[in-house]
């Protein structure tokens, strides 16, 4: 989608590694967030970010962590994959607190 | 703790047949109801906020409704290209003003030529 990339589109890992999956936005946007989306489950949220540096967690975080250094980059990282975090991923953008949430195509996580 | 509910899990109806889906929730607080269309492969794509029970909005074949317990997605002779699985968010905030969306399991519906 324009305005928001998401890195890698798939990606197939052994569980125990580590792993980043990247989400790029040009839109200046302040608000970017990190879905999974999985059957019977529906979207949860597993992190957010409210600016540069500050990020806070959602419902599903534990094993996750995120870190914003710059306006533009959110990153997603699973310190040590598990099956259990097979998943879509998902990158969402917002300008504020009014504005709907834009999202990325998505990137397909395999942890074998 | 906010929940959302949807059903059917999913619908077939044949093209220029009309139906609507139909979400349940329960938050503390509404902030806004959002209505999403997901495509197969792709991220999902806003259709609707809805902030208070008695709005309707309107795109195309599409009308969303709200009351203070469900929100309806009424589709008023639909095509094949309606085909695609519909979401349903309410609203919580977070931190300095960041929307979290609570999302249902969606519909998946088919349009049959």
């Amino acid at each position: 989608d324009a305005g928001i990339t998401q890195s890698p589109r798939h990606k197939v890992t052994e569980t125990g590694t580590p792993v980043t999956l990247r989400c790029h936005q040009t839109e200046n946007h302040r608000y970017m967030y990190w879905y999974r989306q999985d059957p019977g489950h529906g979207l949860r949220l597993i992190h957010y970010s409210y600016g540069v540096k500050d990020t806070d967690k959602g419902e599903v975080s534990d094993g996750y962590s995120v870190s914003r250094s710059k306006t533009e980059d959110f990153l997603l990282t699973l310190e040590s994959a598990t099956s259990s975090q097979t998943s879509v991923y998902f990158c969402a953008i917002s300008p504020d607190r009014r504005a709907s949430l834009h999202f990325g195509n998505g990137t397909r996580l395999t942890v074998t | 703790e906010d929940q959302v509910t949807q059903s059917p899990e999913a619908l077939r109806l044949q093209e220029g047949e009309s139906s609507s889906l139909n979400c349940s929730y329960t938050v503390s607080g509404l902030r806004g109801l959002f209505w999403y269309r997901q495509d197969p492969g792709k991220g999902p794509e806003f259709l609707f906020t809805l902030y208070s029970a008695g709005e309707e909005k309107e795109k195309e074949r599409l009308k969303a409704t709200l009351t203070k317990k469900e929100s309806f997605l009424h589709i008023t002779a639909p095509k094949p290209e309606d085909s695609a699985t519909y979401l349903c968010a309410v609203q919580a905030v977070g931190e300095q003003g960041a929307q979290k969306l609570v999302f249902g399991q969606g519909t998946r519906l088919t349009i049959n030529p």
